[in-house]
């Protein structure tokens, strides 16, 4: 009974250094949606995939971030250069594909601190 | 656009008493999901319980139940016979449909203690 699966847990980086954080959907789901949860607050949307596409990445920062989801293999956030800031839980969701009664199912996060 | 409100920071709560966590919503669609989620210390996030904008009754999950009052706008999570392992973050969310990319918004949370 495989779940959403993240990984790693845990990644330090240095500040410029690169993060990717992988996330494996649920099987059968082909929506995968990655949020970033700061400290003591709420989960904020980044980007919402599907296979080899992304359909809406209204949350992402225009610039360092980028994620994708290939055909084969996990959807990857990748973070470039790093910063401070960025340092936050990364929570990767899937979903059926249809709308409105598809709970998202969630990963268990990866706690990215930046150093 | 479609916005989520959780107005209580932090609620405190007898154990095996019942609490209420309020959730207030804005959209425009008639069509829409509204979900609530439990994220303990642990950190992971853990589905409690949906209820659909056309559905007629309240769902209902065990000791969790949806007080879904549509006219208002509401969509507040009652927690029956409080357990202390209820003390967690607690996240009203709902399915964005207006644009059509189905994404899930959430509001900022309620931190819930339960006190023995």
């Amino acid at each position: 009974n495989a779940g959403v699966m993240q990984n790693p847990r845990h990644l330090v980086r240095r500040r410029g250094q690169e993060a990717r954080l992988r996330c494996s959907p649920m099987k059968g789901h082909s929506h995968v949606y990655w949020y970033r949860q700061l400290p003591e607050e709420g989960l904020k949307f980044m980007v919402y995939l599907q296979k080899e596409n992304i359909i809406d990445e209204s949350g992402m920062p225009k610039e360092r971030f980028s994620a994708e989801f290939p055909k084969e293999g996990p959807s990857i956030l990748r973070i470039q250069q790093v910063v401070r800031g960025d340092s936050a839980a990364y929570f990767c969701a899937s979903s059926h594909a249809r709308p409105d009664g598809s709970e998202a199912f969630f990963g268990q996060g990866t706690r990215l601190t930046v150093v | 656009a479609q916005k989520i409100t959780q107005t209580q920071p932090g609620m405190f709560v007898q154990e095996k008493e019942a609490v209420t966590l309020d959730c207030t919503y804005d959209t425009s669609d008639p069509s829409y999901g509204l979900f609530w989620y439990k994220q303990p210390s642990s950190g992971e996030m853990i589905f409690l319980i949906y209820q659909g904008s056309y559905d007629q009754q309240n769902a209902t999950e065990g000791r969790y139940s949806l007080n879904f009052q549509k006219a208002r706008k509401s969509a507040n999570l009652v927690i029956s016979a409080s357990q202390l392992g209820d003390s967690a973050m607690y996240f009203c969310a709902m399915r964005d449909t207006t644009s059509g990319t189905y994404k899930y918004i959430f509001g900022t949370g309620t931190r819930l203690k339960v006190l023995a």
